[in-house]
C-alpha cells in the first residue's frame, strides 16, 4: 500500500540555522510526485514545493529545497535561514501513480510541527 | 481575492442538525476535494469530484454527502451533524498536475 512517513512530531531550530524535516514513502509505481505543504497556527494549508520522481534535479523554491534521494525513498524538506514565520506543521504528500488512473489523489502524512526559536 | 473560499469560517451547531459548507474556486480547475483534519489524524478525504458529473467517496464519506453545483462550486452536507463531526474542514482544488490549493479552512464544532 502507498504510505508516507513523517517521523519527526516535532522539531525544534534556531533561527537563522537550517532544518530538514524527514518524509519517506511507500510506493510501487514508477512515475509519482511529492509535496510539501506548511500549515502555519492560522490554519490555511500552503503549497511549498512539488518534485517528480522523473525529476533529475532536487527541487527549489527560494529558501526550501527538497532532498530527494529515489532509491531511499525520501524526499526531506530543507529549509535555509529559518525565520520566525517558518514556525508551522509542515506535511509531506505524494500522488499516487498512473496506476491509480485518473482517480489518483494525494496521500497525505500526519505533519510535523516547526518551532522557530528567536 | 483568495481563489479557493469557503463559507462559513466558523460553525457551532447541535447534533441532529443539518449543515452545509460551502465552496467556491476561481482557479478553473475541474479537480475539487473535501477534507478534514483532526488533530494528529492529519487529513483525511471525504469526497473528490473531478468534475461536474463526477463524485467519488473518500476514506471517510459516512455521514456526509456532497453537491457539484458547477464547474466553480462544491457543497458538504452533514445531514445529521455528531460531535464526532467537529474538526477543521478544507476544500480544495488540483491543477493538472496534482498540486491541490486550498481554502482558508472552516472549523465547525457540533455541541
Amino acid at each position: 500500500a502507498q504510505k508516507i512517513t513523517q517521523t519527526q512530531p516535532g522539531m525544534f531550530v534556531q533561527e537563522k540555522e537550517a532544518v530538514t524535516l524527514d518524509c519517506t514513502y511507500d510506493t510501487s509505481d514508477q512515475s509519482y510526485g511529492l509535496f510539501w505543504y506548511k500549515q502555519p497556527s492560522s490554519g490555511e494549508m500552503i503549497f511549498l514545493i512539488y518534485q517528480g520522481s522523473y525529476d533529475e534535479q532536487n527541487a527549489t523554491e527560494g529558501r526550501y529545497s527538497l532532498n530527494f534521494q529515489k532509491a531511499r525513498k525520501s524526499a526531506n524538506l530543507v529549509i535555509s535561514a529559518s525565520q520566525l514565520g517558518d514556525s508551522a506543521m509542515y506535511f509531506c504528500a505524494m500522488r499516487e501513480g498512473w496506476n491509480a488512473g485518473n482517480n489518483r489523489k494525494l496521500i497525505w502524512g500526519l505533519g510535523t510541527s516547526l518551532a522557530v526559536n528567536p | 481575492d483568495a481563489d479557493v473560499t469557503q463559507t462559513p469560517r466558523n460553525r457551532i451547531t447541535k447534533t441532529g442538525k443539518r449543515i452545509m459548507l460551502e465552496c467556491s474556486q476561481t482557479k478553473g480547475h475541474d479537480r475539487m476535494y473535501w477534507y478534514r483534519q483532526d488533530p494528529g489524524l492529519g487529513l483525511r478525504l471525504i469526497y473528490y469530484s473531478f468534475d461536474v458529473k463526477d463524485i467519488n467517496k473518500g476514506e471517510i464519506s459516512d455521514g456526509y454527502s456532497v453537491s457539484r453545483q458547477a464547474q466553480a462550486k462544491f457543497s458538504l452536507s452533514l445531514e445529521s451533524a455528531i460531535p464526532n463531526q467537529t474538526a477543521l474542514y478544507f476544500c480544495a482544488t488540483s491543477d493538472p498536475a496534482d498540486t491541490q490549493y486550498f481554502g482558508p479552512g472552516t472549523r465547525l464544532t457540533v455541541l
